[in-house]
């Protein structure tokens, strides 16, 4: 199957800052991106959905002055969490989607974001 | 709209006895359904997945499902657990149809295995 790339796989900040995630489809053009987040134990939300060149649709909850993502080629999509909160600490996983292969998404595989 | 119900968030087998993970679905127009198993502090891997056609689907590391759509449901099996197959695992349900064919999961069995 396809390759999606998560980096980084862990990352500690600190209250205040700002985190960047990276999601790289590594063999194939992804013009769809996913980014979930998922709660210990819990099932993963969809955070947005992002197309390529355009702006990323959020779901109904999720700020998007604070999850800020950027999908501006077509292997790199990019979600910032902008003034960290240790709430928002979490996993953070992402998905891509291609043009050709439209019954599945890939995934990467995660990052475990705690802000202290 | 979508949603998925897995029934028991937690599953406990015996090495070598059957595992069955119970996935029911709603969906207003047809489903497209999936089966994907997580390892700690790791993306989703797909393990199988129906969209048209037969409705028993095989996939991988002895896993199949059967999509019946009088029950709505998509549950997966597999005949003998192995100790590897010690994991979360996670239903999903998507419409092609909708803007970004987005995947609406279910809250996740996590199963474990005894020797």
């Amino acid at each position: 199957g396809a390759v999606v790339s998560q980096h980084p796989s862990r990352v500690i900040c600190k209250s205040g800052t700002s985190v960047k995630i990276e999601c790289r489809s590594l063999d194939f053009q992804a013009t769809t991106m996913f980014w979930y987040r998922q709660f210990p134990k819990q099932s993963l939300m969809l955070m947005a959905t992002s197309n390529e060149g355009s702006k990323a649709t959020y779901e109904q909850g999720v700020e998007k002055d604070k999850f800020l993502i950027n999908h501006a080629s077509l292997t790199l999509s990019t979600l910032t969490v902008t003034s960290a909160h240790p709430e928002d600490s979490s996993f953070y996983i992402c998905s891509a989607r291609g043009t050709r292969m439209n019954t599945e998404a890939f995934f990467g595989q995660g990052t475990r974001l705690t802000v202290v | 709209a979508q949603s998925v119900t897995q029934l028991g968030s937690h599953v406990s087998v015996s090495e070598g006895a059957l595992v069955l993970l119970r996935c029911n679905y709603s969906s207003s127009v047809p489903p497209y359904l999936f089966w994907y198993v997580q390892y700690p502090n790791q993306g989703l891997q797909l393990l199988l997945k129906y969209t048209t056609g037969a409705t028993l689907v095989k996939g991988i590391n002895g896993f199949e499902a059967e999509f019946k759509k009088s029950e709505t449901s998509f549950h997966l099996t597999k005949p003998s657990a192995h100790m590897s197959d010690a994991a979360e695992y996670f239903c999903a349900v998507s419409d092609l149809r909708a803007a970004g064919n987005k995947l609406t999961f279910g809250g996740g069995t996590r199963v474990l295995v005894k020797p």
